[in-house]
């Protein structure tokens, strides 16, 4: 079985800073993958960043990059340079063969 | 449209009611995925299709909840005798043949709230 935990609830940000979203993981399989999903109030789940377990680089994708440390089972979300469009519920999530197990998330407010 | 197409966005039902909720995924997508969403959670898995078939429907709660995809393209969550605590966000979504070697990333729907009264 899969777990993801995210502890932290909500956190608040002020505008232009960076900021570090906590994901850990538990799984016994050898080969998965890591995700983030951005959901602002809307509803919709937007794909953001994704990391594979034997990837050796830490994943990028424009402002987003992924703190992977395998032997932690740690996959924390940075998002540098936050905007006030940043405000949303963050997901983070691991799929191992199809489906992808989500954890509780983190309600991130950016503070201009 | 080019995203994954869900109606209805919003039902309000009384308990005991039957329902159905509908899912249009992105054409050419042959994995479709159901996830449930209460409120302050995560998505939580319900149910996956390859294709026509149920791969995987662990993540039914019990016998009232029931899925469908007859062609392999749009598919249909069912729910009999709906009670209280049925009451979530029921979110779609759907990747490519992971065979591709794409990531396995899920493109979702904006998902259909359901209120049972």
């Amino acid at each position: 079985a899969q777990k993801i935990t995210q502890t932290q609830p909500g956190m608040f940000v002020q505008e232009k800073e960076a900021v570090t979203l906590d994901c850990t993981y538990d799984t016994s399989d050898q080969s998965y993958g890591l995700f983030w999903y951005k959901q602002p109030s809307s509803g919709e789940m937007i794909f953001l960043i994704y990391q594979g377990s034997y990837d050796e680089q830490n994943a990028t994708e424009g402002r987003y990059s992924l703190n992977f440390q395998k032997a932690r089972k740690s996959a924390n979300l940075v998002i540098s340079a936050s905007q006030l469009g940043d405000s949303a519920m963050y997901f983070c999530a691991m799929g191992g063969n199809e489906k992808l197990t989500f954890g509780t998330g983190t309600r991130l407010t950016i503070i201009p | 449209g080019a995203g994954v197409s869900q109606t209805p966005s919003n039902k309000v039902t009384e308990k005991g009611k039957y329902v159905e909720l509908r899912c249009d995924p992105i054409s050419g997508h042959t994995a479709l995925y159901w996830y449930r969403q209460s409120l302050g959670q995560g998505p939580e898995f319900l149910i996956y299709f390859q294709g026509t078939g149920a791969a995987d429907d662990s993540g039914l709660p019990n016998d009232r909840f029931f899925a469908v995809r007859p062609e392999g393209s749009v598919s249909t969550l069912k729910i009999q005798r709906t009670e209280r605590g049925d009451s979530a966000v029921y979110l779609c979504a759907s990747s490519q043949d992971r065979d591709r070697g794409n990531t396995g990333e899920l493109f979702f729907g904006e998902g259909s709230r359901l209120t049972v009264l």
